[in-house]
């Protein structure tokens, strides 16, 4: 069973370029994450998905940045006019079903992708 | 959100335990308490979870305080594999299910 993917692994942009990150949940997983995490800083929270709705974004930047998990296909975060700040690695985590409710579901890292811009 | 607070850095010596707390004080009584693990250049891995019990698996031990405000990953028998950042990351149930809240996390280092 493949693993959380996401792909590129690395992404160079230049500043004002828009960046798009890629993420494949594990077979079965319909719950997709997002975190962020900033060089020397533990990870944040971003979004959380579920196919076709936006559960839960309030991790997001209110400007340049979008995620979306459509019917077909992975998830995509979106960063429109990059600037120095965002470099950082995303990474995408993948669940079979929500946690909490009385649920507690493993959340599966995906390997990251590291983001730079010049 | 609940806070934690971790130690910024632990060391050990191969074939010892390891004892990694983590203060969350904060935690609501819903809340679970996971722990992550990262190696470098790589994604956190699952390692455990609890609510209010202590907890065993393949990989470590949880113990979670009585009042729930700390908890310990214990690793029995430390290895030169499990050197990582470990993070303890509660859960939020209700209105904000899914969403882990990390800390800056443990340094450990393993010694052979």
């Amino acid at each position: 069973n493949a693993g959380v993917m996401q792909n590129p692994r690395h992404l160079v942009r230049r500043r004002g370029q828009e960046a798009r990150l890629r993420c494949s949940p594990m077979k079965g997983h319909s719950h997709v994450y997002w975190y962020r995490q900033l060089p020397e800083e533990g990870l944040k929270f971003m979004v959380y998905l579920q196919k076709e709705n936006i559960i839960d974004e309030s991790g997001m930047p209110k400007e340049r940045f979008s995620a979306e998990f459509p019917k077909e296909g992975p998830s995509i975060l979106r960063i429109q006019q990059v600037v120095r700040g965002d470099s950082a690695a995303y990474f995408c985590a993948s669940s079979p079903r929500s946690v909490g409710g009385g649920y507690q579901e493993t959340q599966y890292f995906g390997p990251g992708t590291r983001l730079l811009v010049l | 959100d609940a806070k934690t607070t971790q130690p910024n850095s632990m060391e050990s010596n191969e074939e010892e335990p390891v004892h990694l707390p983590c203060n969350h004080s904060t935690i609501s009584g819903t809340d679970y308490i996971h722990w992550y693990r990262q190696l470098p250049s790589q994604g956190p891995e699952y390692v455990i979870h609890g609510l209010t019990s202590n907890v065993n698996n393949r990989m470590a031990s949880l113990a979670i305080a009585e009042d729930r405000k700390s908890s310990t990953l214990i690793l029995h028998r430390a290895t030169l594999r499990d050197a990582a950042v470990y993070y303890c990351a509660p859960i939020a149930g209700g209105t904000s299910y899914g969403k882990l809240t990390f800390g800056q996390g443990t340094i450990l280092t393993v010694h052979p």
